[in-house]
């Protein structure tokens, strides 16, 4: 079973206005942190923002938010008044336990700025 | 922040030879590194866990001797594809976290794009 799922292959959003790309995830464990990347066309991956399992309050950072509901093992990311510069690759990952051990992606998802 | 850093960017070789991709954790020691592959449109899928100063251990599927991981230092992991072939074409990327805890993220380099011809 796929551990971390994002079901929109490509998605479009007018400039200055907000979007939604959606995540979610399967874990029997109860510590899990869950990242989002962002991969422009050049290959980077850019790390945006996390939400631990125990956190309480929903992740933000700058025009980044995670709206984490943990009954429904979501963690959507919204991205407020999107900007050209935001088309790219949106990648929704999670990490099972508390030791160093690597991520799981989902799919991703290609977002497309629109003028 | 931290900064992985990845060598070279971009490869073309004739098939059976090998290459070498170099990561470097720039400002903190990582005493583990990842290693991921992506095919185009496609997302990353774990290849190896690069332990220092013991065996690096692969996913299954992938062939350990085919990709070989060296972790000599704190701050220095290699990936040499031996043998390439065209369908080892592909994006390599590398990764370490910074700081232990659970919610750490990783920081990725820039990848290594390799063709094989």
């Amino acid at each position: 079973a796929q551990k971390i799922t994002q079901t929109q292959p490509g998605m479009f959003v007018q400039e200055k206005e907000a979007v939604t790309l959606d995540c979610t995830y399967d874990t029997s464990d109860p510590s899990y942190g869950l990242f989002w990347y962002k991969q422009p066309s050049s290959g980077e991956m850019i790390f945006l923002i996390y939400q631990g399992s125990y956190d309480q309050q929903n992740a933000t950072e700058g025009r980044y938010s995670l709206n984490f509901q943990k009954a429904r093992k979501s963690a959507n990311l919204v991205i407020s008044a999107s900007q050209l510069g935001d088309s790219a690759m949106y990648f929704c990952a999670m990490r099972e336990g508390t030791g160093n051990t690597p991520l799981v992606f989902g799919k991703g998802t290609r977002l497309s700025v629109i003028a | 922040g931290a900064v992985v850093s990845q060598h070279p960017s971009r490869v073309i070789c004739k098939s059976g030879t090998s290459v070498k991709i170099e990561c470097r954790s720039l400002d903190f020691q990582a005493t583990t590194m990842f290693w991921y592959r992506q095919f185009p449109k496609k997302s990353l899928m774990l290849m190896a866990t690069s332990n220092e100063g013991s065996k690096a251990t692969y996913e299954q599927g992938v062939e350990k001797d085919k990709f070989l991981i060296n972790h000599a230092s704190l701050t220095l992991s290699t990936l040499t594809v031996t043998s390439a072939h065209p369908e080892d074409s592909s994006f390599y990327i590398c990764s370490a976290r910074e700081r232990q805890g659970a919610y750490s993220p990783l920081h990725f380099g820039n990848g290594t794009r390799l063709t094989v011809t």
